[in-house]
């Protein structure tokens, strides 16, 4: 039971072009969304949220889309940097844990 | 000053022998967490420690046994290792019901 899906499993990107890693989620008693930047060997560190009765909310480079009818959410990253590449994780959190998608490896060329 | 550290960072052991992880945060946080990612790089929770004691356990086997001694501190004890629990354990921390949260580096166990 994949609650939360990303299907993609990774993508590549030019620097300075937009970045756009995607994530679905099945279970609608989700409130809170989270993504998270995972570099080799180390672990994830929190990027950005944002609550379900948002629609978007923006941070620096990172701006992150709620779609709740669709139950779909987006990371934008704007403009992508090479420091960028690593593994996106999303996750959503229903209350008392975090259910995370297998990841996203985004890799930013310069 | 590592906020949540972890160890040790890789274990390699025989089928059969009894391992712990050691995690601890320095973070102030109540609330301390192990996940297991999976050879489909998933990261699923295994338990969850509000105040030392237990919220969560996902139906992880008897053979995982987690302990935590005071706030700061959430090891895993893991009893008769199989081949199947080769992955890569995470220890995280948070503030009780709150999904924000900070992550060790990570035990990569290897069982042969």
């Amino acid at each position: 039971d994949q609650q939360v899906k990303q299907n993609s499993p990774s993508l590549s990107v030019q620097e300075g072009r937009i970045s756009i890693l995607n994530c679905d989620y099945t279970n609608s008693m989700f409130d809170y969304f989270l993504w998270y930047k995972k570099y080799p060997a180390e672990g994830p560190t929190f990027l950005i949220s944002i609550s379900s009765i948002k629609d978007k909310n923006e941070d620096g480079r990172f701006t992150v889309f709620l779609n709740k009818s669709a139950k779909h959410l987006s990371l934008h990253i704007v403009p992508s940097q090479p420091g960028d590449s690593a593994v996106y994780f999303c996750a959503a959190w229903n209350g008392n844990k975090l259910v995370f998608g297998a990841g996203t490896i985004l890799r930013v060329k310069s | 000053d590592t906020a949540v550290s972890q160890t040790p960072k890789y274990l390699v052991t025989q089928m059969g022998n009894d391992k712990s992880i050691k995690c601890e945060q320095n973070l102030g946080h109540d609330t301390m967490y192990w996940y297991k990612q999976d050879s489909k790089k998933f990261l699923k929770i295994m338990f969850s420690y509000n105040n030392k004691e237990l919220i969560i356990n996902e139906t992880v086997p008897n053979r995982f046994s987690p302990k935590s001694p005071d706030k700061a501190h959430l090891n895993l004890h893991i009893n008769s290792l199989e081949l199947g629990d080769s992955a890569v354990y995470f220890c995280a921390s948070s503030q009780f019901l709150t999904g924000i949260g900070a992550f060790g580096s990570g035990t990569q166990l290897s069982v042969l």
